[in-house]
């Protein structure tokens, strides 16, 4: 999982309630990356930063927030309007590499709202 | 619309022969594209990727994959698996339409099943 960290690996929580997940790199990428992981769904992009103080909307950004003050530093915000956030969340970084992208992805936080 | 597509929600594979983990794409330029793995609990590892050159492409772990550009294909190939092969398979494609942005359109997943 190279040099990204997700924190933490498991997280409860109650209905209704906000809950902030936490992704660090410590490989010098400009580019992050949020994606949510369901069964037979594969990944679905929530949100992605290509530098500091800017980010886009992936394509299921509804019910989520995100900030990007430090490089290293890309959070994600599970707020109380996303209607099903139970979900495995992988935070991803990349860099420019010859002409392409690779992405390298952290270890995931499970998520378990009931 | 650019899209990735793993045909098989499985593969089952017995340990010593060859397995393919299929992946089809579409998209308007010329195709960058990659192969990833997951194991239970675990991020995604990379693989291999493709973007000019050699149609034949090597990666980690012993695994390879062929470009074919009249099929628009990129299937992930091993001559021999091994049980530790077993994990979850993505296939990815570079988004064209986000310019440089280096977002990635994933497949489905594949399951590699090697039994002993």
């Amino acid at each position: 999982d190279g040099g990204i960290t997700q924190s933490p690996k498991y997280l409860f929580r109650k209905e209704g309630q906000n809950v902030t997940l936490s992704c660090e790199q410590n490989l010098n990428h400009d580019a992050m990356y949020w994606y949510r992981q369901d069964p037979g769904q594969g990944l679905r992009l929530i949100y992605y930063s290509q530098i500091v103080n800017d980010f886009q909307k992936g394509d299921i950004a509804e019910g989520y927030s995100v900030s990007r003050e430090k490089k290293e530093s890309f959070p994600l915000t599970v707020t109380s309007a996303q209607k099903n956030p139970t979900a495995f969340y992988l935070c991803a970084s990349s860099v420019y590499r010859g002409v392409s992208y690779e992405q390298y992805f952290g270890p995931g936080t499970r998520l378990t709202v009931t | 619309a650019q899209s990735v597509a793993q045909p098989e929600d499985q593969v089952n594979v017995a340990e010593g022969n060859p397995l393919t983990v299929k992946c089809t794409y579409s998209v308007s330029g010329n195709p960058y594209l990659f192969w990833y793995v997951q194991y239970p609990n675990r991020g995604l590892q990379f693989l291999l990727k493709y973007i000019t050159g050699d149609n034949l492409v090597k990666g980690s772990y012993g695994f390879e994959a062929e470009f074919n550009k009249s099929q628009t294909s990129f299937h992930l190939k091993k001559p021999s698996a091994l049980v530790s092969d077993s994990a979850l398979y993505f296939c990815a494609v570079r988004d064209e339409s986000s310019g440089n942005t280096g977002k990635l359109i994933f497949g489905q997943g594949t399951t590699l099943q090697v039994k002993p």
